[in-house]
């Protein structure tokens, strides 16, 4: 199992419409949640970040975190085809001497015009 | 700020090669990750530093593999001999904790 999951999509979503984007992840012991961009042929962006459970807004952004249930989302309110990328979910989780931070392999979002 | 500084931002070579890819972090960030990115495996930490000191280095692949850091304001990671298994983005990113990473534009290494 890996330790974070993402379904890699595409998911094609109709411009102005939500876009949902999930993870899980498998250290229960993880306090710290990202949310990246990445635009083709660039390097990531960080858009959200999250530490306690529920709900984080940041403009059309919402990150949304349930621990108990070990999953993460992203939601995109009213997107745009600038909302084209591939989202990546991030976790801190513990190893054997330290935290580190483990992506998933990301889910590629397609706004449709 | 300039961001995270990487070079070069392509590189082509053939196997068997030394290869060395260089990273400027963020001033005052004190820590420091390398990255390889492809589409099969996608985003993996190579190694990490925290105040020029390697962490972990649990995902460096194998002894062709190398990194340093000897001070604050720049670290190297190399490759010899390189292999075509080796071509990848290989990002470098800065921290000011180990939690939120600012990534640099990467190199993309491609071994002929």
């Amino acid at each position: 199992q890996k330790e974070v999951e993402q379904n890699s999509g595409p998911l094609s979503v109709p411009e102005g419409a939500i876009a949902s984007l999930n993870c899980t992840y498998s250290d229960r012991g993880s306090q710290s949640f990202f949310w990246y961009r990445q635009y083709s042929g660039k390097s990531p962006e960080l858009i959200m970040s999250i530490y306690s459970n529920g709900d984080k807004e940041d403009g059309r952004f919402t990150a949304q975190l349930n621990k108990a249930s070990q999953y993460v989302s992203l939601l995109i309110r009213d997107s745009q085809p600038s909302d084209s990328a591939t989202y990546l979910c991030a976790v801190n989780t513990f190893g054997s001497s330290a935290s580190k931070i483990i992506f998933g392999s990301g889910t590629r979002l397609s706004i449709r015009p | 700020d300039a961001g995270v500084i990487q070079s070069p931002r392509h590189e082509v070579t053939e196997m068997g090669q030394e290869v060395t890819l260089r990273c400027k972090p963020i001033s005052g960030h004190d820590y420091l990750f390398w990255y390889r990115q492809t589409m099969m495996r996608g985003l993996e930490l190579l190694i990490y530093f925290n105040n020029n000191v390697p962490i972990d280095d649990s995902g460096m692949p194998e002894d062709r593999f190398s990194a340093k850091m000897p001070n604050a304001s720049f670290s190297t990671l190399k490759i010899q001999p390189s292999e075509p298994r080796d071509s990848a983005v290989y990002f470098c990113a800065s921290s000011l904790s180990s939690d939120t990473q600012y990534f640099g534009p990467g190199t993309r290494l491609t071994v002929l």
